[in-house]
């Protein structure tokens, strides 16, 4: 079946640009998240979704950053005024419930700040 | 707060070596712990996960125990393949059910030689 998809896979940016990137959850899973990957890292929590609602945001390193999910399913990660440091892989992670605890991961997106 | 600290790597082997990667966490509660696997030019996988103390997670032969006595969490493989070569990450979700972000370890990166 199909899996979590990410578009786009690869994304350059001046800085200061703004950028969109896009997470298709699998179908009917209920929670989503977002992680950032530096190079050479571990993934790192950004923010998590419940249908709709977003119940955790901490993870989110400024208010340039902004996550929103408005119909429980497609999930947009927005970064604006982009900064070199922002230029990361992110992973786009769902679960089908709240009670089943393996998150199933999306291929990322790499982000590249020039 | 929660953390993951995983062997520093990379780890060089010999096809049909024998495999140790070391996870040791510290979590509060009784987090459910997972190995995950991202092979070269893909997104991360589920490589294996125990809910609870003494559980033994397994697959593609692959193992981890969930030691809570000695909060550890150390991925073994009696015999590696070429195939083997891949970035492990060691993770734990902080509660079992409802849990939310994944927090992982840094990563180890595996070359086998033929």
């Amino acid at each position: 079946g199909a899996g979590v998809s990410q578009s786009p896979r690869y994304k350059v940016a001046k800085r200061g640009q703004d950028v969109a990137l896009r997470c298709d959850p699998i179908s009917g899973h209920v929670s989503l998240f977002w992680y950032q990957q530096a190079l050479g890292q571990g993934p790192e929590f950004l923010t998590y979704f419940q249908n709709e609602a977003q119940l955790d945001k901490s993870g989110l390193p400024s208010d340039r950053f902004f996550a929103e999910r408005p119909e429980g399913s497609v999930s947009t990660l927005k970064i604006q005024r982009t900064q070199q440091e922002d230029s990361a892989v992110y992973l786009c992670a769902s679960r089908p419930g709240f009670s089943y605890n393996e998150q199933f991961f999306g291929p990322g997106t790499r982000l590249t700040v020039l | 707060g929660d953390s993951v600290t995983q062997m520093e790597g990379p780890v060089t082997l010999s096809e049909e070596a024998f495999l140790t990667i070391n996870c040791t966490y510290t979590a509060t509660g009784y987090p459910s712990l997972f190995w995950y696997v991202q092979y070269p030019g893909e997104g991360l996988q589920l490589l294996l996960k125990a809910t609870k103390a003494d559980d033994k997670g397994s697959n593609k032969g692959f193992e981890a125990t969930y030691r809570k006595e000695t909060t550890s969490f150390h991925l073994e493989k009696g015999s590696v393949q070429v195939s083997d070569s891949a970035v492990y990450f060691c993770a734990l979700s902080p509660t079992q059910g409802g849990s939310e972000k994944l927090v992982f370890g840094k990563g180890t990166k595996l070359t086998v030689n033929p």
